[in-house]
């Protein structure tokens, strides 16, 4: 069972642009949000994340928003440089129980392609 | 270099065998988890070590089995291999909080299994 969706598998954007990844969640639990970012031959490192408390955060131009009642989170990037070609993996987290000890379900990853 | 550390790079082995996947965590990080990488998947989570400890274990199936030793560091074991196996698998590691602060990946094991 999928519990955090990625439905566009690509996007391709103009060096400059803003690029907007999409990310969709099942499960009301999910408390911590996060992004990672991976090229090829290398793990994914983590990009920024977000508490549900809050409905956006931004780290230069990287910028996250959290839609609670649609179960919904985008990363905004602006501008969009070559350097950002990557995949981009949303990822989820329950708070930390017994059960579930905060692990991280992500989604299947999102391959941008920034042109010049 | 992330920190974390896994090995080997690359392993091509073939169908019923059995091997084994290392892991080195950053240092001062005690939680250690294991994901797999199919083709056109996205991360699906396997198991969860803590200081030794399993803590949360994903949708891992029985012919693969894992541990975390007192030096902290992990092996995956994955025997009777069949052609689904064929993945990346990653190693990854975190303080305690690392869902908040976020989990730090080695470059991971890429299995081909023929």
């Amino acid at each position: 069972d999928q519990q955090v969706k990625q439905n566009s598998p690509s996007l391709s954007v103009q060096e400059g642009r803003i690029s907007i990844l999409n990310c969709d969640y099942t499960n009301s639990m999910f408390d911590y949000f996060l992004w990672y970012k991976k090229y090829p031959a290398e793990g994914p490192t983590f990009l920024i994340s977000i508490s549900s408390i809050k409905d956006k955060n931004e780290d230069g131009r990287f910028t996250v928003f959290l839609n609670k009642s649609a179960k919904h989170l985008s990363l905004h990037i602006v501008p969009s440089q070559p350097g950002d070609s990557a995949v981009y993996f949303c990822a989820a987290s329950e708070p930390m129980t017994t059960d579930s000890w905060g692990k991280l379900q992500f989604g299947a990853g999102t391959q941008v392609v920034v042109t010049p | 270099d992330s920190g974390v550390t896994q090995t080997p790079k690359h392993l091509i082995t073939a169908t019923g065998q059995r091997v084994t996947l290392r892991c080195s965590p950053r240092s001062g990080d005690l939680s250690v988890y294991w994901y797999q990488q199919s083709l056109d998947q996205g991360l699906q989570f396997l198991i969860q070590y803590y200081n030794g400890e399993e803590r949360a274990k994903g949708n891992i199936l029985e012919r693969f089995s894992a541990q975390q030793f007192p030096d902290l560091h992990s092996e995956l074991n994955l025997s009777s291999l069949e052609l689904g196996d064929s993945a990346l698998y990653f190693c990854a590691s975190s303080p305690r909080q690392g869902r908040i602060y976020g989990y730090t990946f080695g470059s991971g094991t890429r299995l081909t299994v023929v």
